[in-house]
């Protein structure tokens, strides 16, 4: 049984291109989040996908955007990069929204650098 | 608001002592988990514990304890005779329960055990 996957591994960028995160959930799982980690903090709460649909979101701008596709895989997209967007992207799936009370299986995370 | 406080940036034990992770948390919620998350070098994260406010009973795993108390706001994290393993990042957690999937990190504290 996979667990949640996650690609690239690592990517450098420069400043003001666009990069695209892949993730893949955890089998029989259909919701995903996503998390920035800046180094040397914990992971922050980016945004959530359940039945295709962002259900929640966190202080993060309009540059971050995504997508969950039928097969609950999912996708973060980060628009016009700055030097502070340079982070390990965490993906977390589970089953269902009901809060707390479904465990999130995390990813390896792809470590994004943007030079 | 709700907030993780860990205050222990990092520490350093010598294998075979025991060692105590504190972990204080805020939230106007009176329902609500309270999660252990150890990351290693590789970077996923390793779901520990997870604990409804409602179970102030303590819990033990193997070398691994919590302690949670919340009267003061706490959710401690004891490992009994280290070992070098155990060396990584460890993060509590907070989530409210019914309101949203997003999941709260302290800064993590990192833990150093040495040979």
């Amino acid at each position: 049984d996979a667990g949640v996957t996650q690609s690239p591994t690592h990517l450098i960028k420069t400043r003001g291109q666009q990069v695209t995160l892949r993730c893949s959930p955890k089998s029989g799982h259909d919701t995903v989040s996503w998390y920035q980690q800046a180094l040397g903090q914990g992971p922050q709460f980016i945004f959530q996908y359940y039945e295709e649909e962002e259900r929640q979101r966190g202080n993060f701008p309009d540059r971050f955007s995504g997508h969950q596709f039928p097969n609950y895989s999912s996708e973060l997209n980060v628009n016009a990069l700055l030097l502070g967007d340079s982070a390990l992207y965490l993906c977390a799936s589970s089953f269902g929204l009901a809060g707390g009370n479904n465990e999130q299986f995390f990813g390896p995370g792809t470590r994004l650098t943007v030079l | 608001a709700q907030k993780v406080t860990q205050a222990q940036t990092e520490i350093s034990v010598v294998e075979k002592e025991d060692v105590t992770l504190d972990c204080v948390y805020e939230t106007r919620d009176t329902t609500y988990y309270l999660f252990w998350y150890k990351q290693p070098p590789s970077g996923e994260l390793v779901f520990l514990i997870r604990r409804n406010s409602f179970d102030e009973q303590n819990e033990i795993s193997g070398r691994y304890s919590w302690n949670f108390q919340k009267s003061t706001s706490s959710f401690n994290f004891t490992i009994t005779a280290s070992q070098v393993v155990d060396s990584a990042v460890y993060f509590c957690a907070l989530n409210a329960m019914n309101r949203d999937d997003k999941i709260i990190f302290g800064k993590g504290t990192r833990l150093h055990i040495l040979p």
